[in-house]
């Protein structure tokens, strides 16, 4: 069974422009989580996408969004990028959420 | 919410020496608890859990124990090799339905060979 997907691997983008990322879980889960891993502050909990429905939602601020679609990828979007974004995005999925979680590779983003 | 201490955050132990990592929970609900284990640029992998009707479990050199009373749970390595070099993230969790695991801040394992 393939595992979870993540893409871009990496990114580059400047202050102040927006970013979206991409998430493809593994086949027959319906539960995507993001969080957001930086040194020091362990794994951040952003979001949780259940059955294309926001089900649970972390402590950041309205810049970060995201969706599900029909076959459960899960797209994330930060708007208006600053510097103390820069950070390793990792997308977990499970089956039905609070069960085993299995992390993507991850999506570098650096904020110059 | 949920809240999770881990403890320590920097652990150095010779090869073949054994090491504890121990983590501590709040929500008296919680009763599913993984470990992961996470490689230097590599993605988070589910390494062992435990659920609350159980007080220990085992998987070759890693064990889990959990004191529900207490509540924390522990991660045990024996035999510790290199290739055990990595951070672990302990995680607390009610299991099922809409309940996302509230994650440590990580141990830095270094094993000396």
């Amino acid at each position: 069974k393939a595992g979870v997907t993540q893409t871009p691997r990496y990114l580059i983008k400047t202050r102040g422009q927006q970013v979206t990322l991409s998430c493809s879980p593994i086949s027959g889960h319906r539960s995507v989580s993001w969080y957001q891993q930086t040194p020091g502050q362990g794994l951040q909990f952003l979001f949780e996408y259940f059955s294309e429905t926001q089900r649970n939602k972390g402590n950041f601020p309205g810049r970060f969004s995201g969706r599900q679609f029909s076959n459960s990828r899960s797209e994330m979007n930060v708007s208006t990028l600053e510097l103390g974004d820069s950070a390793l995005y990792l997308c977990a999925s499970s089956l039905n959420g609070g069960n085993e979680q299995y992390f993507g590779p991850g999506t570098r983003l650096t904020v110059t | 919410g949920e809240n999770v201490e881990q403890h320590p955050s920097t652990l150095s132990v010779q090869e073949g020496d054994s090491a504890v990592i121990k983590c501590t929970y709040s929500d008296s609900a919680s009763n599913y608890f993984p470990w992961y284990k996470q490689e230097l640029g590599k993605r988070p992998q589910l390494i062992i859990d435990i659920r609350s009707n159980v007080g220990e479990k085992k998987d070759q050199r890693i064990a889990v124990t959990l004191n529900k009373t207490a509540k924390h749970f522990s991660l045990h390595i024996t035999e510790t090799q290199p290739e055990d070099s990595a951070v672990y993230f302990c995680a607390a969790s009610r299991s099922g339905g809409s309940y996302i695991p509230t994650f440590g801040r990580g141990t830095s394992l270094i094993v000396h060979p």
